[in-house]
């Protein structure tokens, strides 16, 4: 399996700071890794994926970059609603795997 | 529009069988992988496995192999996820995704909430 090694595993930050979350695969996933957002009581919803493409719909404060095996998502000036947790996942292959998830909370 | 819309909750005594669906449309059912992934109480996500309902390939993470089965029938778009025989640590939110070598799991459904307890 590919492992995912996601941190921190818990955030708190102020409105309006600039919030970075990294991934590390334990081996090439090329481009293949999707950020997502998930609320309490709610599915997963996909923000980013290919590592660095805006989903439709999703605010431009989100991004992606990285490729091989390090990968980093921001978001440029958090806001209220963007209290959740986060997940990376790596689809290099079909044993998809997730990182362990961060829990970004407002200070 | 795509959509996954899955079966309701449930609750069953260890030991039990069960099957939950996810049904897709607004897409061709038959040319995207359908994933399940688990999210135990308070926990992060796993990947459960994978479908191809075009010709039935089914793919397996190891930690799910044997422990559960994947299924679908593309003449419904419908995709199943069944136990044998559950136990109180199958207690837990399944949720069905559409995946494509393109975009990853870019469509969820809205989660089935199965609870084990005698």
């Amino acid at each position: 399996d590919i492992q995912m090694t996601q941190s921190p595993s818990s955030l708190s930050a102020s409105v309006g700071d600039r919030v970075t979350i990294t991934c590390q695969a334990s081996q090439d996933i090329s481009n293949y890794l999707n950020w997502y957002q998930q609320k309490p009581g709610k599915a997963p919803k996909l923000l980013i994926y290919d590592a660095s493409n805006l989903e439709t719909g999703v605010p431009s404060r989100f991004s992606g970059s990285g490729s091989g095996t390090d990968f980093t998502f921001t978001i440029s000036s958090l806001q209220p609603e963007d209290i959740a947790t986060y997940y990376c996942q790596q689809y290099d292959n079909l044993l998809i795997t997730f990182g362990q998830g961060t829990r970004l909370e407002i200070k | 529009e795509v959509q996954l819309v899955q079966s309701g909750a449930e609750v069953k005594k260890p030991g039990e069988s069960l099957k939950i669906s996810c049904k897709g449309s607004g897409y061709s059912f038959t040319s995207y992988w359908i994933g399940w992934v688990r999210q135990m109480p308070g926990k992060g996500l796993e990947w459960m496995g994978i479908i191809y309902p075009g010709d039935s390939d089914t793919r397996y993470s190891p930690s799910f192999q044997g422990q559960v089965t994947i299924s679908a029938d593309k003449s419904i778009s419908t995709a199943y996820l069944q136990w044998s025989s559950l136990k109180a640590s199958d207690t837990a939110m399944y949720y069905c995704v559409r995946h494509s070598r393109d975009y990853g799991n870019d469509y969820w459904g809205q989660g089935t909430l199965v609870t084990v307890s005698s």
